[in-house]
């Protein structure tokens, strides 16, 4: 169950769009449609803000959007703002009937 | 809503129990899991357990150490540690599978709990 990879860090300028990458293998990204992501501020706990790898939870910003090929699931960003600075995690279910989360992607807004 | 309890200071080789206590929906119809943060790590699924009890699986890395059991009938669900180690030590999260607009029942987790921290220390 080793984690899922992800850039340590990702950054933009205000209005820019950002992509955060996330590989797995066939044994979890690349085996089912069940890719989440999660932005979390410091000191709280995470948020959904993508489920069952492109959809978007009511109340989230359609500035988030997400995408997969094959065994590496994606995260965009679109007209980055400053609220958007935080930790982001990708989280996959497996074959195993686990889930594996991911390294964390830090991202900065310029 | 999620609020997780139980956490504190406990000394390698301890145990301890973590509770998740859940409000505002039907506890009994939702897989539920436990996630850990270290201090300044990333996130780690820990374990799982369905609606009903049936199902439970956990983290390799905890090698039958911890042991996660629900009553539905309360709404809470519970973390049994034993053995504690140092690398224990974190933020534990408690968090339910995520209903869609749609009345599906997801493979995100939201809600999630403020979370409880557990320190092990020697």
């Amino acid at each position: 169950q080793s984690a899922l990879t992800q850039p340590a860090s990702v950054s933009g300028s205000p209005g820019q769009s950002i992509t955060i990458s996330c590989t797995g293998t066939s044994s979890d990204v690349g085996a089912h449609n069940y890719v989440s992501w999660y932005q979390q501020h410091t000191g709280k706990a995470p948020k959904v803000v993508i489920y069952d790898v492109t959809y978007r939870p009511s109340g989230v910003s359609n500035r988030f959007s997400g995408s997969r090929s094959g065994n590496t699931a994606s995260l965009t960003i679109s007209g980055l703002q400053a609220e958007d600075e935080a930790d982001y995690y990708c989280c996959s279910y497996t074959t195993s009937s686990t889930y594996v989360f991911g390294s964390g992607t830090k991202v900065t807004v310029l | 809503q999620l609020v997780e309890s139980g956490g504190g200071l406990v000394k390698t080789g301890e145990s301890l129990r973590l509770s998740c206590e859940a409000s505002g929906f039907a506890f009994n119809k939702f897989t539920m899991i436990w996630v850990r943060q270290a201090p300044g790590k990333g996130l780690e699924w820990v374990s799982s357990i369905s609606s009903g009890s049936t199902y439970m699986y956990y983290a390799d890395s905890l090698r039958g150490r911890f042991t996660v059991s629900r009553d539905n009938a309360k709404s809470v669900m519970f973390l049994e540690m034993h053995s504690l180690r140092a690398e224990d030590t974190a933020i534990y999260f408690c968090a339910r599978r995520l209903l869609s607009d749609y009345g599906v029942i997801t493979r995100g987790f939201d809600p999630w709990g403020q979370g409880t921290l557990v320190t092990v220390s020697s």
